[in-house]
């Protein structure tokens, strides 16, 4: 079945230091990839998302590249900030004739900014 | 309404008892999306409702789990005789079921069964 793979954490980074949060897939079909959100005692939400190979999705500062060839989707960001800390979700979506499948999510990576 | 919202927000219940969670999806939104997210499973999706058709029910986790959509809109989740295992929060969330399409998230129902 498919499959999302990311590091667990919690990942402990200082103020403005560089981020990379791995997420590796895999799909029987051509997923869309998708990077969600959820901060402290909030609900989730879409932080950006890519449809084909080599889509850069980007917002707030994240990015994350669609890989085809090493199915994988890592999160970077170059700076992170105190209000970074939340826990970051990987997903991926298949379409079929009916419409767009539920998301497949990764486990999370709790993320821990100090200052 | 701007976004999905969820109602109740908190719901506690005994062994045994009934529950009803509702979701009242994006206006104008065609799918409709149920997941569950506790601490030993992570997020696991349930059902997804493409108008009133739910092409998917394979997430649904016993037939003790039911969901209808009625009206293309508003989505009930009903659990029957609710176990303990079932406690955690149930999030739905809606899209434009288009390939490629995001899903924008509701806040939840923490739901405790005692």
């Amino acid at each position: 079945g498919d499959s999302v793979t990311q590091m667990e954490g919690p990942v402990t980074l200082s103020e403005e230091a560089f981020l990379t949060i791995n997420c590796t897939y895999t799909a029987t079909g051509y997923p869309s990839l998708f990077w969600y959100v959820q901060y402290p005692g909030e609900g989730l939400q879409l932080l950006l998302k890519a449809t084909k190979a080599d889509d850069k999705g980007s917002n707030k500062g994240f990015e994350a590249t669609y890989r085809k060839e090493t199915t994988s989707f890592h999160l970077e960001k170059g700076s992170v900030q105190v209000s970074d800390s939340a826990v970051y979700f990987c997903a991926l979506s298949l379409y079929s004739g009916g419409g767009a499948d539920g998301l497949t999510f990764g486990k999370g990576t709790h993320l821990i900014i100090q200052p | 309404g701007a976004g999905v919202s969820q109602s109740p927000s908190n719901k506690v219940t005994e062994k045994g008892k009934d529950v009803e969670l509702r979701c009242d999806p994006i206006s104008g939104h065609t799918a409709l999306y149920w997941y569950r997210q506790s601490l030993g499973q992570g997020l696991e999706f349930l059902i997804y409702f493409q108008g009133n058709s739910a092409p998917d029910k394979s997430g649904l986790p016993s037939d003790r789990f039911s969901a209808e959509r009625t009206g293309g809109s508003v989505s009930t989740l009903t659990i029957q005789r609710t176990q303990q295992e079932d406690s955690a929060v149930y999030l739905c969330a809606s899209s434009w079921g288009l390939a490629g399409g995001a899903q924008y998230f509701g806040p939840g129902t923490r739901l405790l069964v005692l």
